[in-house]
């Protein structure tokens, strides 16, 4: 059975600072998804991940996935306010099914 | 605005109450789902549809009745639930039920059981 696990489930942090979100899974994935989820509203996605080294970037985000490790990261880079949200790592097994973390609560701070 | 929409937003039920919650979606996806999202759990797949067809219901107790009319919405049937069931119940589409496709969300119907 495919788990997920995120870390940190909180983290508060500065304007300006970098940090990373770990998603560790415990099997084999071929794919990696990474969603944000603002208070009272949808998943919104942001990175999808299919093969090993993969490397995206959006904005202040960029998201990785190394397969043999089994780990993706979420690197924020000179954080801003509205990068407060909830986020999601989920992935694929060998079905169609997703397997989702619990999420990591972001607060940035002025 | 992700294509997904939701009904209603937000519903209180009594425990010998039925209702529905209803989703329906606008992206010409094959496959919908229906997710649940509690508090400090990870988001739970319920069930999941295909061209209509049901591929998958995660062990989900019966006072949850899904329902797929056509490939454009989905819903789900409600009957004698438990306070417990209160959450956040989300639906999904996606193109196919394959790999590497990306799912989408609604906006989600908070349900809260008295």
């Amino acid at each position: 059975e495919l788990k997920v696990e995120q870390n940190p489930l909180f983290l508060s942090m500065q304007e300006g600072k970098n940090y990373t979100i770990y998603c560790n899974y415990s099997t084999t994935s071929d794919r990696l998804y990474w969603y944000r989820q603002d208070p009272g509203k949808s998943l919104e996605s942001l990175f999808v991940l299919l093969s090993n080294g993969a490397v995206k970037q959006e904005g202040r985000l960029m998201a990785s996935l190394d397969t043999k490790a089994r780990l993706s990261t979420l690197h924020i880079t000179a954080a801003v306010h509205d990068l407060s949200a909830t986020y999601f790592c989920a992935a694929g097994g060998s079905n169609y099914k997703l397997t989702f973390g619990k999420g990591t609560l972001l607060t940035v701070n002025p | 605005e992700t294509g997904v929409t939701q009904t209603p937003r937000h519903l209180v039920m009594g425990m010998t109450n039925k209702k529905s919650l209803k989703c329906e979606q606008h992206l010409g996806h094959n496959a919908m789902y229906w997710y649940k999202q509690s508090a400090k759990k990870p988001l739970e797949l319920m069930f999941v549809y295909s061209l209509e067809e049901r591929v998958e219901n995660n062990s989900v107790p019966s006072r949850f009745s899904p329902e797929c009319p056509n490939s454009s919405h989905l819903f789900l049937h409600l009957h004698t639930l438990q306070p417990e069931d209160s959450a956040l119940y989300l639906c999904a589409s996606s193109r196919q039920v394959t790999l590497n496709t990306e799912a989408f969300f609604g906006q989600g119907t908070r349900l809260t059981v008295v």
